[in-house]
């Protein structure tokens, strides 16, 4: 079965700093991969996603991840962190095999300092 | 805009009565899920009905049902909700396996 890791329960940073959010899946063949944001009390929103191909894929609110297969690593970066970038973020793994179920990691929450 | 409404954002009920949550979406997706939300956890996946198929986790409790009677609502009927019961319960829709839509969710509390 999938399952994914997020290693930082939480981690704060200074508004304008850059970001980076760790990721890691255990799945044998190549999976899908998202990352979602939710805000308190919020439900989830896509902030990108990763099925095959290029290998560092751009989402939205300037955020990227890269898909390291070496590493079975899916972190999520961001060059400069808003304070609006305050939220807790989830790392998800799916497999067509397992029909259409997402596997979420734990989450991080992140603080953003000013 | 196309989307995933979940009513009511927050319901109270009393322990052991019947609750019924609801799910309703624009996006014409053809499948539907039900997640539950503790605090500070990730969601986790009670069922899913891809078109008219219901697909049902191993470990949901026999307390969750749901229903789907056409394309655009969902409902998740909790028989006799107990305090462990009281979490967010997240609605999400997908085309087949492209990303998962979610709604804004239902927080559940119990008397």
């Amino acid at each position: 079965a999938q399952s994914v890791t997020q290693p930082d329960i939480h981690i704060t940073v200074s508004e304008g700093a850059s970001l980076e959010l760790r990721c890691n899946y255990s799945y044998g063949a190549t999976p899908y991969l998202f990352w979602y944001v939710q805000s308190p009390g919020q439900g989830l929103q896509l902030l990108l996603k990763y099925f095959s191909g290029d290998t560092l894929v751009q989402g939205i609110k300037g955020f990227e991840a890269e898909f390291k297969r070496s590493q079975s690593s899916f972190n999520l970066r961001k060059p400069s962190v808003h304070w609006s970038d305050a939220a807790e973020y989830f790392c998800a793994v799916g497999a067509t095999e397992y029909g259409n179920k997402l596997v979420f990691g734990a989450g991080t929450i992140l603080r953003v300092k000013s | 805009d196309a989307m995933v409404i979940q009513n009511p954002r927050y319901q109270v009920t009393q322990f052991g009565k019947p609750v019924t949550l609801s799910c309703s979406q624009t996006l014409n997706h053809n499948v539907m899920y039900w997640y539950q939300q503790k605090s500070s956890q990730a969601p986790k996946l009670l069922f899913h009905y891809y078109d008219k198929d219901f697909n049902n986790e191993a470990d949901t409790p026999d307390n969750f049902q749901s229903r789907r009677p056409n394309t655009s609502f969902c409902f998740l009927d909790i028989r006799s909700p107990g305090l462990g019961d009281a979490a967010m319960y997240l609605c999400a829709t997908s085309q087949g396996f492209q990303p998962q839509h979610f709604g804004d969710g239902t927080r559940l509390s119990i008397l």
